[in-house]
């Protein structure tokens, strides 16, 4: 299957401060990418799907101010998370979608801690 | 709203025994179906597309696909301890996203 990464893995930054959450697809290109959120125990959470060269299309609830999506390129999108809160704390995963398909292949996921 | 449904589980089988999954959704148009597995603190992985009725066999899995009845399963023969995950159920969301299932968790036993 197609690969994709995501950096980084974890990180841990204090209440305030912005964090960027890279995503590649790494042996293919994905015009759309998707960005998930899932809190311990409970199902993934849609957030936003991301166009190369578009604007990001948000989900309902998710605050767009919050949760900047770039998605400059075939093989990178990138999440910032400004002015965190521990309340944003989660893991944090991307996913690619194949060329003429359905199909979304996963990163392995960033686990945020906002202390 | 499309919707795909799972039994949340867990569902606990013995190993060496077959685990069957089941999943419905509501979208009658939908054409392709995908069951992923997500071992926990982990990420979601795809181990399964199916886009026509009947069955698909890769190794120990098969995808079972009914259009009709608007439902999909995933059958696991000789289920082993590393089989123990939560196992998704996709169905495309109709704006090139998929939707989700909550997912069931499996458990077997040794």
């Amino acid at each position: 299957g197609a690969v994709v990464s995501q950096h980084p893995s974890w990180v841990i930054c204090k209440s305030g401060t912005s964090v960027k959450i890279e995503c590649r697809s790494l042996d293919f290109q994905a015009t759309t990418m998707f960005w998930y959120r899932q809190f311990p125990k409970q199902s993934l959470m849609l957030m936003a799907t991301s166009n190369e060269g578009s604007k990001a299309t948000y989900e309902q609830g998710v605050e767009k101010d919050k949760f900047l999506i770039n998605h400059a390129s075939l093989t990178l999108s990138t999440l910032t998370v400004t002015s965190a809160h521990p309340e944003d704390s989660s893991f944090y995963i991307c996913s690619g979608r194949a060329p003429s398909s359905y199909e979304q292949y996963f990163g392995p996921g960033t686990r945020l801690t906002v202390t | 709203q499309k919707e795909v449904e799972q039994n949340s589980g867990p569902l606990s089988v013995p190993e060496g025994a077959i685990a069957s999954l089941n999943c419905t959704y509501s979208d009658r148009v939908s054409q392709s179906f995908f069951w992923y597995r997500q071992y926990s603190g982990k990420s979601p992985e795809l181990i399964m597309s199916i886009y026509s009725n009947g069955d698909k066999e890769d190794g120990r899995f098969t995808a079972q696909l009914n259009k009709a009845s608007q439902y999909v399963s995933l059958l696991i023969r000789d289920s082993q301890p590393s089989d123990s995950a939560t196992y998704l159920c996709a169905a495309p969301g109709g704006q090139g996203n998929l939707i989700f299932g909550k997912g069931t968790k499996l458990s077997v036993k040794p």
